[in-house]
């Protein structure tokens, strides 16, 4: 069975400075990867999917996602985190198969400082 | 822009009664899911359907949690005879199927006293 491993809790990090947010996965094939956010007491938005081909991944406000099948890894970044992108983040793993239910990691808080 | 929608956000129950969440999925969206997030824990995978049946369940989901879809609209999560460890965030979730990207409502709180 697919597991996902997120080893950071927290991370606090400057207004304006980089982030990376790791994630590593146990599958035996490519899987599907998926980074979703959690702003508090809200739901879970898509931030980046990883599908096939190009392994870097653009998504949504101002993030990327590079898959290294090498690593088992699919680390999300960011160059200049903003204090808005303070949340709880999450990477999921699903696998190549219609409807199967993604599994998540235990998500790592991210702080913002000023 | 089409969106999963939950109810209720917040509902507080005594032990021992029973709870029925309920879900619009996207309507073109052909499998469903419930999972659970503790406070403070990570998001839990409870239950899949698609073609009107289970199709994945985790060890969480006994016998104590039923899904169903009454008519074709909504989807519905009911829990019997509520524990105070079933406290958490429910999260309802669709799939058009084959991206295998999900789409989540904003959650309904369950509070049991």
């Amino acid at each position: 069975a697919q597991s996902v491993t997120q080893p950071d809790i927290h991370i606090t990090v400057s207004e304006g400075a980089s982030l990376e947010l790791r994630c590593n996965y146990s599958y035996g094939a490519t899987p599907y990867l998926f980074w979703y956010v959690q702003s508090p007491g809200q739901g879970l938005q898509l931030l980046l999917k990883y599908f096939s081909g190009d392994t870097l991944v653009q998504g949504i406000k101002g993030f990327e996602a590079e898959f290294k099948r090498s690593q088992s890894s699919f680390n999300l970044r960011k160059p200049s985190v903003h204090w808005s992108d303070a949340a709880e983040y999450f990477c999921a793993v699903g696998v190549r198969q219609a409807g199967t239910a993604l599994i998540f990691g235990k998500g790592t808080t991210l702080s913002v400082s000023s | 822009e089409p969106e999963v929608t939950q109810t209720p956000s917040h509902q507080v129950t005594q032990m021992g009664q029973e709870v029925i969440l309920r879900c619009v999925p996207i309507s073109n969206h052909l499998y469903f899911y419930w999972y659970r997030q503790i406070l403070g824990q990570k998001v839990e995978f409870l239950v899949s359907f698609y073609n009107n049946e289970i199709s994945e369940k985790s060890e969480i989901f006994d016998d104590q949690f039923s899904v169903e879809r009454p008519d074709g609209s909504n989807f519905t999560l009911k829990i019997r005879s509520t524990k105070l460890e079933d406290s958490a965030m429910y999260f309802c979730a669709s799939s058009p199927g084959g991206s295998g990207e999900l789409f989540f409502g904003e959650g309904s709180r369950l509070t049991v006293l």
